[in-house]
């Protein structure tokens, strides 16, 4: 059975940094990886969606990236900012994908950017 | 990206009580939909798949009886908590997937669930 890990599991930098989350999954047979950000009580938003076919995407200050042999993908947080405060969720899609699956996330890093 | 709603927000009810919650795909035709849970300081767990017209595919440990899907139309799907018990607190979200989005899910804003 698929099991996503996410290291930390929580981090508080001060404004202005670049930070990395990492992302580990222990079946590489996966459709797709994505990253979501959770604000405290509310619901999901999609950061970004990477393809088993990918390697990396990047959408304005964040990147993610995928190492599907190793079972690995991290993302990068540009020149971090306060805005940035929220949990960061990791899910995969397994091999079967295509619909058939719901996805797999991790327990979070909870990111703390201090002004 | 796609659009997904749920209603209600946010519920309290009473030990014993049903409660329905609606998931709705408002702009696109969702095939799939998914129904996860989380518990305070918890990442989503899946809960259950449920196909358009067809019976819900539920995950080990969830009980079928206790958390009624139904998935009547390709744009609307509702999970009934029936005899709701505190230990059924929980932030329920639902997902979507279909047609030009089928690569990727879509989700709802999530119900907060309070059972005194």
């Amino acid at each position: 059975k698929q099991e996503v890990t996410q290291i930390p599991a929580a981090l508080s930098v001060p404004e202005g940094e670049n930070l990395v989350l990492n992302c580990s999954f222990t079946d590489s047979a996966i459709y797709n990886l994505q990253w979501f950000r959770q604000d405290p009580g509310k619901g999901l938003t999609s950061l970004l969606l990477i393809q088993s076919s990918q390697r990396e995407q990047t959408s304005g200050r964040l990147n993610a990236s995928l190492d599907k042999s190793s079972g690995r993908s991290t993302l990068y947080i540009a020149a971090s900012q306060p805005g940035d405060s929220a949990t960061y969720l990791c899910a995969v899609d397994g091999s079967s994908g295509g619909g058939a699956d719901g996805l797999t996330f991790g327990k979070g890093t909870h990111l703390i950017i201090q002004p | 990206g796609a659009v997904v709603s749920q209603h209600p927000s946010r519920v309290i009810c009473k030990s014993g009580t049903s409660v329905k919650i609606e998931c709705r795909s408002l702009d696109f035709q969702a095939t799939t939909m998914f129904w996860y849970r989380q518990f305070p300081k918890q990442s989503l767990m899946l809960m259950a798949t449920s196909n358009e017209g067809s019976k819900a595919t539920y995950e080990q440990g969830v009980e079928k009886d206790k958390f009624l899907i139904n998935h009547a139309s390709l744009t609307l799907s509702t999970l009934t908590v029936t005899s709701a018990h505190p230990e059924d607190s929980s932030f329920y979200i639902c997902s979507g997937r279909g047609g030009l989005t089928d690569n990727e899910q879509f989700f709802g804003p999530g119900t907060r669930l309070t059972v005194l």
